[in-house]
């Protein structure tokens, strides 16, 4: 049980171009999900969390304007990175919440050329 | 200050080795912890939840210590696969956010 999914696993883009992260809980409902991105040698640093059916809350110096998230269902979360640019190639990870705990996705990872 | 401070390590041990490490944190008020493995290139998983009276998984022990705000995973009987990064996780006080560790990168070597 507790299983998330991510899709894509991976992804190539050329700079200024948008690109759709998605973030699915398999076999059970998640009201909160949590967005991380995860840079080489470094920990996981969270960017967003995810409220399904309302606005999602940004941690200072993550700009919402750039990284649109949308909770529309209980299972699902999108992540989407506007005009991304190298700077925003990263691993990013999803996570949905059950009690305490989160469960995590696999991680995309964002190569922006 | 960092909230969670871990050493990044690599910590190199042999097979069957025991081998211990620590994590501080800054918020006395937190009350939940955990330890997350990480393998390079996958999404962190749950190795354990740390209670206050200390807990053991088979060869993984987790100890709190609140008057020094730590804690520790000791593994013992080191095997190849331990190799990874162990992430501190600690609960943000009053939030479900969770606060990770920079992490420590653990090597067991044949």
């Amino acid at each position: 049980g507790a299983v998330v999914s991510q899709h894509p696993s991976w992804v190539i883009c050329k700079s200024g171009t948008s690109v759709k992260i998605e973030c699915r809980s398999l076999d059970f409902q998640a009201t909160t999900m949590f967005w991380y991105r995860q840079f080489p040698k470094q920990s996981l640093m969270l960017m967003a969390t995810s409220n399904e059916g309302s606005k999602a809350t940004y941690e200072q110096g993550v700009e919402k304007d750039k990284f649109l998230i949308n909770h529309a269902s209980l299972t699902l979360s999108t992540l989407t990175v506007t005009s991304a640019h190298p700077e925003d190639s990263s691993f990013y990870i999803c996570s949905a919440q059950q009690g305490y705990e989160q469960f995590f996705g696999p991680g995309t990872r964002l190569t922006v050329l | 200050r960092k909230e969670v401070e871990q050493d990044p390590g690599p910590f190199n041990v042999p097979e069957g080795a025991t081998v211990a490490f620590n994590c501080t944190y800054s918020n006395s008020a937190s009350q939940s912890f955990f330890w997350y493995r990480q393998d390079c290139r996958k999404e962190p998983k749950l190795l354990m939840s740390v209670y206050s009276s200390g807990n053991e998984d088979g060869r993984f022990t987790a100890q709190l210590n609140r008057a020094s705000q730590y804690i520790s995973l000791l593994i013992r009987d080191s095997k190849l696969s331990d190799s990874a990064t162990y992430l501190c996780v600690v609960l943000k006080t009053g939030t479900y956010k969770y606060i990770f560790g920079t992490g420590t990168r653990l090597k067991v070597l044949a």
